[in-house]
């Protein structure tokens, strides 16, 4: 099945600081992938779509600036936390799928704290 | 008025018993259907995908799908106390590679 493989998947920063998680599938190419972040005991948050060799699409009210993404290849999608606060700390998880006609699967998500 | 509707729970019930979630949904042009399962602090994880009217076995797993009445469900036969976790339930509106929209998700505890 299909396999998506996300690190870390536990990290602490400083205010201030940037973060970077890496998002891969392993063993099929992903021609889109997607950013969610979930507070606790809150549902999934769709923050964008990220499109290899061109540029990442954010939904309404996430900041472009701040959630850098880069998608430069079929099986990496990268997603960088500039300037993390506090309210950033959240767990992030990514998903893929090899077909357009499949569900997606998910990666094991990264927990971020900011301190 | 939300995309895709869930209770949020939490549902209990027996262990040995069925469990049924439901899950509703706005867009009647919806393609694809499916039931993630959300164990807490962990990603969720694909269960079932549901394409067609009418039901599909996995298992102790059938989802349901009427689009007609956009209406979706899951049941889960001889519930065991490992089946307790948040279910939730997404729709791809359009189909092809575009994103998935997801109801709040259904807790269910199974009662040993």
């Amino acid at each position: 099945g299909a396999v998506v493989s996300q690190h870390p998947s536990r990290v602490i920063c400083k205010s201030g600081t940037s973060v970077k998680i890496e998002c891969r599938s392993l063993d099929f190419q992903a021609t889109t992938m997607f950013w969610y972040r979930q507070f606790p005991k809150q549902s999934l948050m769709l923050m964008a779509t990220s499109n290899e060799g061109s540029k990442a699409t954010y939904e309404q009210g996430v900041e472009k600036d701040k959630f850098l993404i880069n998608h430069a290849s079929l099986t990496l999608s990268t997603l960088t936390v500039t300037s993390a606060h506090p309210e950033d700390s959240s767990f992030y998880i990514c998903s893929a799928s090899p077909t357009s006609e499949t569900g997606y699967t998910f990666g094991s998500g990264t927990r971020l704290t900011v301190v | 008025q939300k995309e895709v509707e869930q209770n949020s729970g939490p549902l209990s019930v027996p262990e040995g018993a069925i469990a049924s979630l439901n899950c509703t949904y706005s867009d009647r042009g919806s393609q694809s259907f499916f039931w993630y399962r959300q164990y807490s602090g962990k990603s969720p994880e694909l269960i079932m995908s549901i394409y067609s009217n009418g039901d599909k076995e996995d298992g102790r797993f059938t989802a349901q799908l009427n689009k007609a009445s956009q209406y979706v469900s899951l049941l889960i036969r001889d519930s065991q106390p490992s089946d307790s976790a948040t279910y939730l339930c997404a729709v791809n509106p359009a189909g092809g590679y575009q994103k998935v929209t997801f109801g709040i998700g259904t807790k269910l505890q199974v009662i040993p």
